[in-house]
């Protein structure tokens, strides 16, 4: 079973612009997670989307958004880039929680992440 | 509000030792507990989780964990350490709950394990 795919691996952009991250789930996993990891703040939550649906959200700015496809990829924009935007992020699939019928046990699988640097 | 603290930034251990990296965590209700390891440049790798059940828990590259719920610990521990098992090590928590929290996990800042030969 194919993991989970970030593209791209590595970006660079300049203070103002946007970009855009992708990333694949496994097959089967309807929860997508977006994780933003610098050495000073660590790893931090960004928001998470289940069903197209954006059902946790973290404490970044509006010019963070995420959305979710119906075949669950999801991608994740950042607008107006700045210096301090420099980070890995890393994208997480895993399975829905819910009922027992469809229960995971919670573990996120991770892609290898899309190091962005803003200049 | 949930937390998770790693009070060693770095764990240094001769090869064959044990190795204990640690983790205490503070959250409303049962938790699931996580560890996870990153090697650089890449993602986080899963190595095990505490969901129920027996407090000794079995993960990946003969890596366990103690779950303690008085002391709220989860230790990752492994018995005889390897070179390559050098790497940063992240502690996670999620609530458990009614309602999906699964996808939004509170991770602790990493320990840096560093085996020497």
């Amino acid at each position: 079973k194919a993991g989970v795919t970030q593209t791209p691996r590595y970006l660079i952009k300049t203070r103002g612009q946007q970009v855009t991250l992708s990333c694949s789930p496994i097959s089967g996993h309807r929860s997508v997670s977006w994780y933003q990891q610098t050495p000073g703040q660590g790893l931090q939550f960004l928001f998470e989307y289940f069903s197209e649906t954006q059902r946790n959200k973290g404490n970044f700015p509006g010019r963070f958004s995420g959305r979710q496809f119906s075949n669950s990829r999801s991608e994740m924009n950042v607008s107006t880039l700045e210096l301090g935007d420099s980070a890995l992020y890393l994208c997480a699939s895993s399975l829905e929680l819910g009922t027992s019928s469809t229960r995971g046990t919670g573990e996120l699988f991770f892609g290898e992440g899309s190091r962005l640097t803003v200049l | 509000a949930q937390s998770v603290a790693q009070p060693e930034d770095q764990v240094n251990v001769a090869e064959g030792n044990p190795l204990t990296v640690k983790c205490t965590y503070s959250v409303s209700g049962n938790p699931y507990l996580f560890w996870y390891v990153q090697y650089p440049n890449r993602g986080l790798q899963f190595l095990l989780k505490y969901i129920t059940g027996d407090n000794l828990v079995k993960g990946s590259y003969g890596f366990e964990a103690e779950f303690n719920k008085s002391q709220t610990s989860f230790h990752l521990k492994k018995p005889s350490a390897l070179v390559s098992d050098s790497a940063l090590y992240f502690c996670a928590v999620s609530a458990r709950g009614l309602y999906n929290q699964g996808g939004k996990l509170i991770f602790g800042q990493g320990t840096e394990l560093s085996v020497k030969p």
